[in-house]
C-alpha cells in the first residue's frame, strides 16, 4: 500500500545514454512534483504537474523531459545523459491543486550513476 | 532558488537531550514546512507552522516561526536514536506549488 513509488531505486547507466524513472502515487492527488538532490543534500524543484498540466519547469535542461499519462503517474525520461545528471530524483505528490505549500508525500527516491 | 538556511550543518547529541535546528528564509510565506530524511530513504512531513502562528507542538516537536526576523526553530524533546536523520525545512515557492527546501540539518543521536 506504498503512496509514491519510484521504479527503479538504482539506476547506474554510462554517459550520453537515454533513461527514464517511473512515479506513481495512489493517494488520488492532484499535483505531482519531480526533484533532484545532490551530493550535497541539496534538494531542487525540478518540476511540477497538476492534473496532467505542466505547471513548473525550473530551468531544467530539455534532455529532461517529464510526462504525466494520468494524474496518478509521473514519469520523468532523461535524454543523453551527462556525468552531471548523477544525483538522487524524488518524485512528490500533494492533495490541492494550487494550494500554497501544501504537504508533500515523497517516493523512496531513484538513485542515478552515470558512468 | 533555495530559500532555507538550515544552521547548524551537522549536530551531535546524546539520547535524551533536547536537539534545536534553526532555519532563515528569504521572502515572505504562507507557511513553513519541516520534514525529515532517514538515510537511503525519501523526505517525510513533520510539521507545518501557518504564517499566523508563533509555535506549534506536535509529540515531542515544537516549532516557532519568527516572520519578522525570517526565522524558524524545530526542536526535538527527548531525543532518540532513531531521531537519526537530516531536517529540512521548506517555505513555498512563488508559484505556490512547490517547496523550496534548505540545506538541512544532520542530526546524529548515540545512545
Amino acid at each position: 500500500d506504498t503512496a509514491v513509488s519510484q521504479t527503479p531505486k538504482y539506476l547506474v547507466t554510462q554517459m550520453g545514454n537515454d533513461k527514464s524513472i517511473k512515479c506513481e502515487q495512489n493517494l488520488g492527488h492532484d499535483t505531482m512534483y519531480w526533484y533532484k538532490q545532490d551530493s550535497k543534500k541539496f534538494l531542487k524543484i525540478m518540476f511540477s504537474y497538476n492534473n496532467k498540466e505542466l505547471i513548473i519547469n525550473e530551468t531544467v535542461p530539455n534532455r529532461f523531459s517529464p510526462k504525466s499519462p494520468d494524474k496518478a503517474h509521473l514519469n520523468l525520461h532523461i535524454n543523453s545523459l551527462e556525468l552531471g545528471d548523477s544525483a538522487v530524483y524524488f518524485c512528490a505528490s500533494s492533495p490541492l491543486a494550487g494550494g500554497p505549500g501544501d504537504t508533500q508525500y515523497f517516493g523512496p527516491g531513484t538513485r542515478l550513476t552515470v558512468l | 532558488s533555495q530559500q532555507g538556511e538550515e544552521d547548524p550543518q551537522a549536530l551531535s547529541i546524546q539520547e535524551g537531550e533536547n536537539a534545536t535546528m534553526n532555519c532563515s528564509y528569504k521572502t515572505s510565506i504562507n507557511n513553513l514546512q519541516w520534514y525529515r530524511q532517514n538515510s537511503g530513504r525519501g523526505l517525510v512531513h513533520l510539521i507545518l507552522i501557518r504564517s499566523n502562528e508563533r509555535e506549534k507542538h506536535s509529540g515531542r516537536l515544537r516549532v516557532t516561526l519568527d516572520t519578522s526576523k525570517k526565522s524558524s526553530s524545530l526542536l526535538i524533546t527527548a531525543s532518540r536514536a532513531a531521531d537519526t536523520a537530516s531536517y529540512f525545512c521548506a517555505t513555498n515557492s512563488n508559484s505556490g506549488y512547490a517547496l523550496n527546501f534548505g540545506k538541512g540539518t544532520s542530526l546524529l543521536v548515540t545512545p
